[in-house]
């Protein structure tokens, strides 16, 4: 169960598109299109923006983007905005019946 | 609208155990698989463990495998953790999540507030 891959970092100017990606293995993002993301802000509940690697729950805004390719997933925010700062977490499902996330992306909008 | 509400968190020492409870309001409980995901001080997300919507299918995390034990009424609409010899790096927030779907692939849609449980001495 290692967890999924990401960049611990990633910034943009506000207006810009940033990609955050979420590299895996053949057991859980390059078998399942189970991927989701999760955005964090400082000490607030994670919330989902991304189910099944690119469906956005009602409520969330149609700048953020989900993809999968291979072995590695992608989210997308295009038009970055000051309040999309904050971490962003993959999770897959996996071939033992397991969820695993990524190790987090702190998203800074400069 | 869907409300989950955690209980039972505290400080332990190691060794001890701790049963944290989840509360569910809302939406058809009995309709959805569950899971636990922890968050340590300053660090990640890991999920912990998960069930199916009727209880038949659970799973953990090797990192608790043998010692933390899922299970849930659906009567009570209540989802627990019972945590056995717990450890020091099991310090963390603990948060329950609603999957989307009956069984557990599906990730979070919803989640708690969290109640945080400190294995200390």
């Amino acid at each position: 169960q290692s967890a999924l891959t990401q960049p611990p970092s990633a910034s943009g100017s506000p207006g810009q598109s940033v990609t955050i990606s979420c590299t895996g293995t053949s057991s859980d993002v390059g078998r399942y299109d189970f991927v989701s993301w999760y955005q964090q802000h400082p000490g607030k509940v994670p919330k989902l923006i991304i189910y099944d690697v690119t469906e956005r729950p009602s409520g969330v805004p149609d700048r953020f983007s989900g993809s999968k390719s291979g072995n590695t997933a992608s989210l997308t925010v295009s038009g970055l905005r000051s309040e999309d700062e904050g971490n962003y977490y993959c999770c897959s499902y996996t071939s033992t019946n397991t969820l695993v996330f990524g190790g987090g992306t702190k998203l800074t909008v400069l | 609208q869907v409300q989950l509400v955690e209980s039972g968190g505290g400080v332990v020492q190691p060794g001890r155990s701790l049963r944290l409870s989840c509360g569910a309001s809302g939406f058809t409980f009995s309709s959805y698989g569950m899971h636990w995901v922890r968050q340590a001080p300053g660090k990640g997300l890991e999920w912990v463990a998960a069930i199916s919507h009727d209880g038949r299918s659970k799973n953990s995390a090797d990192s608790v495998k043998g010692r933390f034990s899922i299970s849930r009424d659906n009567y009570r609409n209540t989802l627990y953790l019972q945590m056995n010899s717990l450890r020091p790096e099991d310090t963390a927030l603990y948060y329950c999540a609603k999957d989307p779907y009956k069984y557990t692939w599906g990730g979070g849609d919803s989640w708690g507030l969290g109640t945080l449980v400190t294995a200390s001495s």
